[in-house]
């Protein structure tokens, strides 16, 4: 597509209920990244894909949270057993990154804004 | 361990021009980004450093050094619509680190 695609751009949970968040890159784009905002701080790297594999999930807060990525493209973040704390705008993003020297611009969706209640 | 300040807020009047500094100790370099985010938006892509120097795009112009860990995005002729969020970001190996942010107000 022509720019990176997030779907639900909004979502109201009860806690303790599970979520998924939906990321289509930028056609072509091989990295993916989701980052977490929460309100007024800046942005906490959670996942990094490279095609289909995920080579750095340091960032997942806990093991409630999973992200996969299928056939080089969309990726989906679920969060289980919903908390609170967990509300915060969900960034995916991507680039055309290929190898660790390159320098490749990343580029954002319009989020995933998502309120635990 | 990885760090990257940047000022809380600042405020500049329209037409002036106004430098939002940023520092950074990262494990890896390969590369410097500026993005600007306005409230309740995603962040917008708007300069890239990897070798020292100045970078100028329009009204926007990027500095880095990489020798003292420092970069500098500079904005002229600020105008009211450049109210915003600036974020540096450094991206080692392969993940981008953030800043949290400098709020920027243009005053009339």
């Amino acid at each position: 597509g022509a720019g990176v695609s997030q779907s639900p751009s909004n979502k109201v949970t009860e806690k303790g209920k599970d979520v998924e968040l939906r990321c289509d890159p930028i056609s072509g784009h091989t990295a993916l990244y989701w980052y977490r905002q929460s309100l007024g701080q800046g942005l906490e790297f959670l996942i990094y894909f490279q095609g289909n594999s995920a080579p750095d999930k340091s960032g997942l807060p806990s093991d409630r949270f999973s992200a996969e990525r299928t056939g080089g493209s969309v990726s989906t973040l679920t969060i289980q057993r919903t908390q609170q704390e967990d509300s915060a705008v969900y960034l995916c993003a991507s680039s055309q990154q290929t190898d660790s020297n390159s320098g490749n611009t990343i580029y954002f969706g319009e989020g995933s804004w998502l309120t635990v209640v | 361990g990885q760090n990257i300040d940047q000022p809380t807020e600042m405020t500049a009047t329209e037409g002036a021009i106004v430098q939002i500094n940023c520092t950074y100790q990262t494990s890896g370099f390969n590369g410097l980004f500026w993005y600007q985010q306005h409230a309740g938006e995603a962040p917008t892509f708007l300069s890239y450093n990897v070798l020292d120097g100045l970078e100028e795009k329009g009204r926007f112009s990027s500095f880095l050094s990489r020798s003292k860990g420092y970069s500098y995005l500079l904005l002229k002729e600020l105008q009211m619509k450049d109210s915003a969020s600036y974020l540096c970001a450094v991206r080692g190996t392969y993940k981008y680190i953030f800043g949290t942010g400098t709020r920027l107000k243009v005053l009339a």
